[in-house]
C-alpha cells in the first residue's frame, strides 16, 4: 500500500504543551501536505512542503521533511484546546493525476 | 476563494436504493475532482479521480458499477452510490483542484457527506 503511517495514533496533552506528530511514507514524493479534520467535518489544509524543502513554518506550526528517511513531522507549539482534531499527512506521488494519498492520522486531544 | 461544497451534507436511505452526492467548486473551475470515503476513526481512502469530460479513474478495489462518477462540467462532479447497502455507510468527501495538474497544486476539500444506509 502506498498509504503512509503516522504516529502516534492518538496524543493527549495539556494546553500550552507542544504536540509532535510523525508521518512516514514509502515511495518518492513531489510534496507532502498536512491536513486537519475536526470530528465529522471536512479537511482543512495546513501546510505543504515540497520535496526539496526541509522545513516550513506557519504560525504555530512547524513541518520538517526528511526525504532520505521518507518521513515528516508536524509540530504544534503552545497548543490550545481548539487544536483538538485529527491530523493527517498526505503525499503526492509522481505520475498519474498527482493524487493525494493519506496517512492513517493522529487524533490529538488538548485538555484545558 | 477556493470553496468546495457538497450536497447533501447527510443522507439516510433504505437498502437497495441509489443515492447521488454532488460536489461543486463554487468560485473556480476544477479540472480534476477526487472522491474519498472515510470510515469512523479512520483515514481517507481515495476512491476515484475524475477529469472533466472523461471517464473517472478508479482505485484498485473500488467497484465502478457501484460508485458511478460523473464530471460533466468544470464545477460539478457527482457520485452515485447504486443499490446501497449498510456496508456503504460512510463519510464521503470530495476535493477539487483548479488549474494545471502540477503536483504542487492544492486540492480544496468539501465538507463531506455522511451516508447511512438502513
Amino acid at each position: 500500500s502506498q498509504q503512509g503511517e503516522e504516529d502516534p495514533q492518538a496524543l493527549s496533552i495539556q494546553e500550552g504543551e507542544n504536540a509532535t506528530m510523525n508521518c512516514s511514507y514509502k515511495t518518492s514524493i513531489n510534496n507532502l501536505q498536512w491536513y486537519r479534520q475536526n470530528s465529522g467535518r471536512g479537511l482543512v489544509h495546513l501546510i505543504l512542503i515540497r520535496s526539496n524543502e526541509r522545513e516550513k513554518h506557519s504560525g504555530r506550526l512547524r513541518v520538517t521533511l526528511d526525504t532520505s528517511k521518507k518521513s515528516s513531522s508536524l509540530l504544534i507549539t503552545a497548543s490550545r484546546a481548539a487544536d483538538t482534531a485529527s491530523y493527517f499527512c498526505a503525499t503526492v506521488f509522481s505520475g498519474g493525476y498527482n493524487k493525494l494519498i493519506f496517512g492513517a492520522g493522529t487524533r490529538l486531544a488538548v485538555h484545558p | 476563494g477556493a470553496v468546495v461544497s457538497q450536497h447533501p451534507s447527510w443522507v439516510i436511505c433504505k437498502s437497495g436504493t441509489s443515492v447521488k452526492i454532488e460536489c461543486r467548486s463554487l468560485d473556480f473551475q476544477a479540472t480534476t475532482m477526487f472522491w474519498y470515503r472515510q470510515f469512523p476513526k479512520q483515514s481517507l481512502m481515495l476512491m476515484a479521480t475524475s477529469n472533466e469530460g472523461s471517464k473517472a479513474t478508479y482505485e484498485q478495489g473500488v467497484e465502478k458499477d457501484k460508485f458511478l462518477i460523473n464530471h460533466a462540467s468544470l464545477t460539478l462532479s457527482t457520485l452515485t452510490v447504486t443499490s446501497a447497502h449498510p456496508e456503504d455507510s460512510s463519510f464521503y468527501i470530495c476535493s477539487a483542484r483548479e488549474g494545471r495538474e502540477g503536483p504542487n497544486n492544492e486540492q480544496f476539500f468539501g465538507p463531506g457527506t455522511r451516508l447511512t444506509v438502513l
